[in-house]
């Protein structure tokens, strides 16, 4: 009940595609749900989160799906650019004060050229 | 503004070696843990610290020893290394009173 599964594994888009990246949860009383963009020898950074009580976000080229009763989420990167070549993990994490967020597996998309 | 700063930056062990892997954050953050990333397996939980004097384990904390004895350090021990746990390992830390968590930029770990 704690996983979060992340799919796919990894993904190649052409420059201009739309990447989506998708992840589902079982714990309903997840709250928050984060998205991570990690670069190559660097550490994961807070890209876009999403809490329940709306079903998009959106910060500039990158948005968050959520449907809350398929306890599903999904990134989705618009007019994706070579630069946006990186791995993305998606999270979930429970109450306001909690430290622990549970990550899915990644997502290494590649934007050809 | 350093953020969190994580060293060394590459370490290899030879089996049964203990080393610690130093964490300091400068942003006065309440919250700190230790992640490592394996392939296909994202990033999981070792220990975390909600404060300084308090640990508490993760998802992975067999072979690992923390402790918080100031809010700004936090470091992660392997006591008896062993090649399972070979791994690229993250700090992180996080303010009381927000929800994003900023890792550090990594220590690459090779247990032979």
């Amino acid at each position: 009940q704690q996983q979060v599964k992340q799919s796919p594994q990894s993904l190649i888009v052409q420059k201009g595609g739309i990447p989506i990246i998708n992840c589902a949860y079982e714990n309903t009383a997840f709250d928050y749900f984060p998205w991570y963009q990690q670069f190559p020898g660097k550490g994961p950074a807070l890209l876009i989160a999403i809490r329940p009580d709306v079903s998009e976000k959106k910060e500039g080229r990158f948005t968050i799906s959520f449907n809350k009763s398929a306890k599903q989420f999904s990134l989705h990167i618009m007019d994706s650019q070579p630069g946006d070549s990186a791995t993305y993990f998606c999270a979930a994490s429970t109450g306001s004060g909690t430290y622990k967020y549970i990550f899915g597996t990644g997502t290494r998309l590649k934007v050809l050229a | 503004n350093a953020g969190v700063t994580q060293t060394p930056k590459f370490q290899v062990l030879k089996t049964g070696q203990s080393m610690t892997l130093q964490c300091a954050q400068d942003m006065n953050h309440e919250y700190m843990s230790w992640y490592r990333q394996d392939p296909g397996m994202g990033l999981r939980l070792i220990h975390y610290s909600v404060g300084a004097g308090i640990t508490d384990q993760g998802e992975v904390p067999n072979g690992y020893n923390v402790s918080r004895s100031t809010t700004e350090d936090f470091p992660l021990r392997l006591l008896s290394a062993a090649p399972s746990q070979t791994s690229v390992y993250f700090c992180a830390s996080r303010g009381l009173s927000g929800n994003t968590i900023y890792f550090g930029e990594g220590s690459w770990l090779t247990v032979v």
